[in-house]
């Protein structure tokens, strides 16, 4: 069954990147969209962007533009997602998903975790 | 870019039915997806394309559509139904819009 297995939790400190990596399988990699989305404490789920994985375009939440690159590896049917200049308020649980037909897929989450 | 608005809250009975509405400032240009949400986990998709219940989601959960507000109802609300839900659409650039999520109380 299609499955999408994050990296693990971080902790950060302010100003510094984070990459969370999702990897995908049982489903064709490159014919479906991977979305982004985070969750602060409490908070509501927040969409951050995507990339088409068939061609690499990306589009991200001008939220977060200029801070963040989604990329991916299709060898290893794997995207990764780097946000920089960290500050307290991302801390968060990070989501890779996925809608497929009939159904959608999310991570388990990576929580990424930023203090000093 | 647009808003999509649900009420922070609903509360009702077991074995009553409960409705979540989601309000859009314009016509989404994409399908509107519902996903519940209980503590500590990731989000579960009970209804895609508007109207459609993935394999798996109990009968109970069924939407509708009427112009810009879509409306999430739980027939027969059972206490394991107690969650957060999210609606969700996206914009022409397939940028995915949520609600802010409205918290089911079964009392």
């Amino acid at each position: 069954q299609a499955q999408l297995v994050q990296s693990g939790a971080v902790v950060k400190k302010p100003g510094a990147s984070v990459k969370v990596s999702c990897r995908a399988s049982g489903y064709p990699f490159s014919s479906y969209a991977m979305h982004w989305v985070r969750q602060a404490p409490g908070q509501r789920l927040e969409w951050l962007g995507w990339i088409n994985a068939g061609n690499g375009y990306t589009r991200y939440s001008q939220t977060f533009q200029g801070r963040i690159i989604i990329t991916m590896d299709t060898s290893a049917s794997t995207v990764y997602m780097e946000l920089s200049s960290l500050r307290f308020e991302d801390t968060a649980v990070f989501y890779c998903a996925t809608h497929l037909i009939g159904n959608d897929v999310w991570g388990q989450g990576t929580m990424v975790t930023v203090s000093s | 870019s647009y808003e999509v608005t649900q009420p922070p809250s609903v509360s009702v009975s077991p074995g009553q039915t409960a409705r979540i509405a989601c309000s859009a400032d314009v016509l989404p240009q994409q399908n509107v997806y519902w996903y519940q949400q209980k503590p500590g986990q990731a989000p579960v998709l009970v209804i895609y394309k508007d109207t459609e219940r993935p394999s798996g989601i109990p009968a109970r959960f069924s939407a509708s559509r009427s112009g810009t507000t879509f409306t999430l109802t739980i027939s027969g609300v059972q206490a394991e139904d107690e969650a957060d839900y999210y609606c969700q659409s996206a914009d022409r650039f397939a940028a995915w819009v949520f609600g802010g999520g409205t918290k089911l109380t079964v009392l």
